[in-house]
């Protein structure tokens, strides 16, 4: 079956102070994982995209990794305005018209940064 | 560009009765979407329209219908409610095996 697991579910930090969330998935042929910020009450806003082992992508304080088992957000010196849930998701199999993009979701890391 | 709208932002409703979620998108994207976000249980897929004219059935589809209206316009539909099914529902939009843009959400309690 598979699976995506997120930890940890929540993780708490003093601004300044860096550190990793991690998502592990057993997806039978991955063809993209995704990183999303969700803040309470909000819809996900779209971070990141990772299509193949070794990939990175970096975005202010926010650095994605991709290997072929997990993936990890790096957080470098967070601020307060950094507190959020983040999401990833993999995209595992097409729809029956091979034209969809079905995602399952990880449970999501609560992050709170304290200043 | 307004992105991903969705109507509305609330909603109470007693068990068995029916509503609709609205959902627009102005990106002109090919593919919607419905999910379902509980605690503890994540975002779940309900069900999406890969282009116009298409729907199709996602991980938890059961008690809802969806109608692809046009390119832009997908909603979601609950004949008769029911407590279970007391959710935040986000829509989304993207091109095909791509990204998905998200909605603001509507909250949904079911009495």
């Amino acid at each position: 079956e598979d699976q995506v697991t997120q930890s940890p579910e929540a993780l708490r930090l003093q601004e300044g102070e860096s550190s990793s969330l991690n998502c592990s998935y057993t997806v039978s042929g991955l063809r993209g994982l995704f990183w999303y910020r969700q803040d309470p009450g909000k819809g996900p806003e779209f971070l990141f995209t990772l299509y193949s082992a070794g990939e990175e992508k970096e975005k202010e304080r926010l650095k994605a990794t991709l290997t072929k088992k997990e993936s990890f957000l790096h957080i470098t010196a967070p601020k307060p305005e950094d507190s959020a849930t983040y999401l990833c998701a993999v995209h595992i199999r097409e729809g029956s018209n091979n034209a969809g993009n079905m995602l399952t979701f990880g449970g999501g890391t609560r992050l709170m940064v304290k200043p | 560009n307004a992105g991903v709208t969705q109507t509305p932002k609330f909603q109470v409703l007693k068990t068995g009765q029916s509503m609709t979620l609205q959902c627009a998108q102005d990106m002109n994207h090919n593919s919607m979407y419905w999910y379902r976000q509980d605690p503890g249980m994540g975002l779940r897929l309900i069900y999406y329209s890969a282009s116009e004219g298409t729907t199709d059935k996602g991980e938890v589809p059961n008690g809802y219908n969806v109608s692809r209206l046009n390119k832009r316009e997908f909603s979601l539909r609950l004949e008769s409610a029911a407590p279970s099914q007391t959710s935040v529902y986000f829509c989304a939009s993207g091109p095909p095996r791509n990204t998905q843009y998200f909605g603001p959400g509507t909250r949904l309690t079911v009495l």
